[in-house]
Parts: structure tokens; sequence; C-alpha cells
């Protein structure tokens, strides 16, 4: 069973970058595995804002990126904003119809 | 305006079985791979199954195979969670969501706030 494993939290300042990362129990992330991510506010859908590595989706301003880094994939914030706080998940395709999300990484901004 | 709204949730007993329902609005139905995504109380989300535009074929995570059954009817724009021998584990709120576009579709773009099932005695 394939595991996504990234930073439980992390915190940054206001106006300060960050790099989130997401990385497979069984190998390398690359872009055959479509890394996409995803930004859930407590109470909230989960909203949509990378795909295919490092397409931002509609309406997500660019200060939000997206990367492979070394083996793994990554989400980067720059000038982070207090509303950036967040859990943030990103989630691989596995093939054969079949995505799995890591565990998520609750961002503080303070 | 795409919508999806989820319903049909609420409290069953372990073992019992549950029809979780998703309504869909504001795009081509019949056009997109649809899929199933829970997250339990406090924790992370978890894929759970999913749909191709015809139906003709499904997919489901190791948890949940030959107890979760999904559907759709694309003449009604709903997609269905049909889930029986309930766990305590399957406690979640399951939230509908819609595949990418062709040429970017390994990704969900659209999700719906989710129907909350409780399994619990």
């Amino acid at each position: 069973q394939t595991v996504v494993t990234q930073e439980p939290s992390f915190s940054v300042s206001p106006g300060g970058t960050v790099t989130l990362t997401c990385d497979l129990s069984s190998g390398s992330v690359s872009t055959s595995y479509y890394p996409s991510w995803y930004q859930q506010t407590p109470g909230q859908a989960p909203r949509s804002l990378i795909y295919n590595t490092n397409t931002r989706s509609s309406g997500v301003p660019d200060r939000f990126s997206g990367s492979i880094l070394g083996n793994k994939a990554a989400l980067t914030i720059t000038g982070a904003q207090a509303d950036d706080e967040s859990d943030y998940y990103c989630m691989v395709y596995m093939g054969s119809g079949i995505w799995v999300f890591g565990g998520g990484t609750k961002l503080t901004v303070l | 305006e795409v919508q999806l709204v989820e319903f049909g949730g609420g409290l069953v007993q372990p073992g019992e079985s549950l029809i979780v329902s998703c309504s869909a609005s504001g795009f081509t139905f019949s056009g997109s791979a649809m899929y199933w995504v829970r997250q339990a109380p406090g924790k992370g989300l978890e894929y759970v199954s999913g749909i191709s535009t015809n139906g003709g074929s499904t997919y489901y995570t190791d948890s949940v195979k030959g107890r979760f059954t999904i559907s759709r009817d694309n003449s009604k724009n709903t997609l269905y969670l049909q889930m029986t021998s309930l766990r305590v584990e399957d406690t979640a709120v399951y939230h509908c969501v819609k595949r990418g576009v062709p040429g970017a579709n390994y990704y969900f773009d659209y999700w719906g706030q989710g129907t909350l099932v409780t399994v619990s005695s």
C-alpha cells in the first residue's frame, strides 16, 4: 500500500515563504504521478490549488506555485497571508483510476 | 456554476447499509468521471471510489472493496454510493468530487460540501 507523506504542521510569518512537500513511500514523486494540491479551511470543502504538478487552478493567486523538488512534489507559498492558514493536502495518481492523498499539512501563519 | 450537493447521510449501526447521493449541476455530468472522497472527523482526506463517464468502469480503495458500490444515473445527473456492512471506521463526511476536464484531468476540480455518515451502536 503506497503511503504519501506530508509534514504534519508548518509555521510561516506573514509575508514569508514556505514550501510544503509530498513524499512517496514507494519512491520518487515525478510528473508522471500528476501531483495536485488542495487547500481546506475548517468546515469547508477542499479547494483545488495546483494540478499537473505546477498548473494553478482558476482563481488561485500566483503566490501559490507547484514544483518537483528533488524526489518530492512541493507547494510553495510566497508572501504568505493570514488567510492562507489552512490544511493543505497533496494527491498523486497511482494509475488504474486510483488516487492517494497525503496526510495533510496544517499551516499556521503567525 | 458547478454545484455538487450530497445527501443521504445519517446515523446507522455497524453492519447496516446506507446509500448516499450527489446531485450535480452546472456542467455536462455525462461527460465527467466522478468520485467519492471521505474525511473522518479530525482526519485527512481519503479516496474512496470512482466511476467512468458511462459507468462502465468503477474503482475502489481496498478498504471498501466488496462493501461499497458506486453508480450513476446520467439521465438524473446523480451519483450514488451504496454502502453495506458499514463499520465504525467508515464514519466520515463523504464528498462528491468531479474530475478535471480532459487534457488536465488527473485531479479533482470541484468538490461538494459533503454528507456525514456516522456508524455507531
